[in-house]
């Protein structure tokens, strides 16, 4: 299966800055299946992005995605303190569907 | 606007089964999507468990697939789980999501999920 690889573990940042998450895969994920999620305490995650680089519903355009074959990354161009969150990127592309082990964004 | 909601034991014996009903309302379980069930144990990453399509046909992560079956009730508006011989590491909250683009995610809509807890 694909294992997915994501840093920082941490990031600590204050509103108004850029945050910069990155996904790595063990192989190439087909079709750039690759999803991102924000997920709060108590709460499911909530899609953000797909196919690497499509906003989901609703999401606000500060959030983008980017990359491909085994290196992805999501930018959160301004940071918002309701921002604050685990995310996590997950790849569809090859069966099982396998998720990172998610970053932190600590808003300071 | 989907709404999912899971439904079951919160509690569950050491090699007993669980099952889990996922109820779909305000959206067809027949419109052209994968329904899976996605499981997070306390304070760790997501794992994907499995779906299942409208007709019945289905996908399993193979590290659970000896134990796990995935099923519809396309009447009722509900899709099931079971996962056999539970020990302490299934203890988890459960999922159940609507695939947004193919078999194993992404998923756009979540249910609010129930934790399991397996103890004696």
């Amino acid at each position: 299966e694909i294992v997915l690889t994501q840093s920082p573990g941490t990031l600590s940042l204050s509103p108004g800055e850029r945050a910069t998450l990155s996904c790595r895969a063990t192989e190439s994920v087909n079709s750039n299946y690759l999803a991102w999620y924000q997920q709060k305490p108590g709460q499911p995650p909530r899609l953000l992005i797909y196919g690497a680089s499509s906003r989901a519903t609703g999401v606000p355009d500060r959030f983008s995605g980017s990359g491909s074959g085994t290196e992805f990354s999501l930018i959160i161009s301004r940071l918002k303190p309701e921002d604050f969150g685990v995310y996590f990127c997950q790849q569809y592309g090859s069966s099982p569907g396998t998720f990172g082990q998610g970053t932190m964004v600590e808003i300071k | 606007q989907v709404q999912l909601r899971e439904s079951g034991p919160g509690l569950v014996k050491p090699s007993e089964t669980l099952s889990l009903t996922c109820n779909v309302s305000d959206h067809s379980i027949n419109n052209g999507f994968y329904w899976g069930w996605i499981r997070q144990a306390p304070g760790k990453g997501l794992e994907w468990i499995g779906s299942i399509y409208h007709n019945g046909q289905t996908r399993y992560n193979p590290s659970l697939k000896r134990r796990v079956t995935i099923s519809v009730d396309t009447l009722k508006s509900q899709f099931f789980l079971k996962l056999t011989s539970m020990t302490a590491s299934d203890t988890a909250m459960y999922y159940c999501a609507r695939d947004k683009v193919s078999t194993a995610g992404p998923y756009d809509y979540w249910g609010q999920g129930i934790l399991v807890t397996v103890s004696s």
